[in-house]
């Protein structure tokens, strides 16, 4: 149980162009997930909080224009990079919760974005 | 800020022996507390909840959390080259709080 999905599983992409990422809760309905975004030999960095039906919520110092993030249904949530720099290149992970417990999360297979 | 310290190793440990993982937080309100493992190129996985001081056996895993040295740490008992692998603490003000990582530990188990 408690079953993830993300896609794609990798992706490049030119810079200034925009990217889509797919997050599934596969088993279980998600009212809340979360995306995150790690950097090499550095610790998951939450970027927003999404909730079903309502706009998400962003960390500070990450671009809500930059990073859309559409959560239309209790098992689907879409994070769009927009106009993607190479800094940008990173390990993207969704996260999502299947109970009452925000903290518990389980996490998608992340996905690998290379902007060149 | 809150922050979530742990050694960043690498721990090496013989197969077979107990592998010890520390985490300190500074948060005094945090009420929950996970240990994820993450494997290279993978993302974490859940291994072990505590939500109350004492310790959590699951398994050859164990938890144990002390609020009031805000310290929680994992035991792994006769360990395995597959538990060679990051982990990661992670700690909530609650049921409802957002996840603060620490850094994450290399294990590395050797055979």
């Amino acid at each position: 149980g408690a079953v993830v999905s993300q896609h794609p599983s990798w992706v490049i992409c030119k810079s200034g162009t925009s990217v889509k990422i797919e997050c599934r809760s596969l088993d279980f309905q998600a009212t809340t997930m979360f995306w995150y975004r790690q950097f090499p030999k550095q610790s998951l960095m939450l970027m927003a909080t999404s909730n079903e039906g309502s706009k998400a919520t962003y960390e500070q110092g990450v671009e809500k224009d930059k990073f859309l993030i559409n959560h239309a249904s209790l098992t689907l949530s879409t994070l769009t990079v927009t106009s993607a720099h190479p800094e940008d290149s990173s390990f993207y992970i969704c996260s999502a919760s299947p109970g009452g417990r925000v903290d518990e999360q389980y996490f998608g297979p992340g996905t690998r974005l290379t902007v060149t | 800020q809150k922050e979530v310290e742990q050694n960043s190793g690498p721990l090496s440990v013989p197969e077979g022996a107990i592998a010890s993982l520390n985490c300190t937080y500074s948060d005094r309100v945090s009420q929950s507390f996970f240990w994820y493992r993450q494997y290279s190129g993978k993302s974490p996985e859940l291994i072990m909840s505590i939500y109350s001081n004492g310790d959590k056996e699951d398994g050859r895993f164990t938890a144990q959390l002390n609020k009031a040295s805000q310290y929680v740490s994992l035991l792994i008992r006769d360990s395995q080259p597959s538990d060679s692998a990051t982990y990661l603490c992670a700690v909530s003000q609650g049921s409802q709080g957002n996840l603060i990582f620490g850094k994450g530990t290399k294990l590395s188990v050797k055979p």
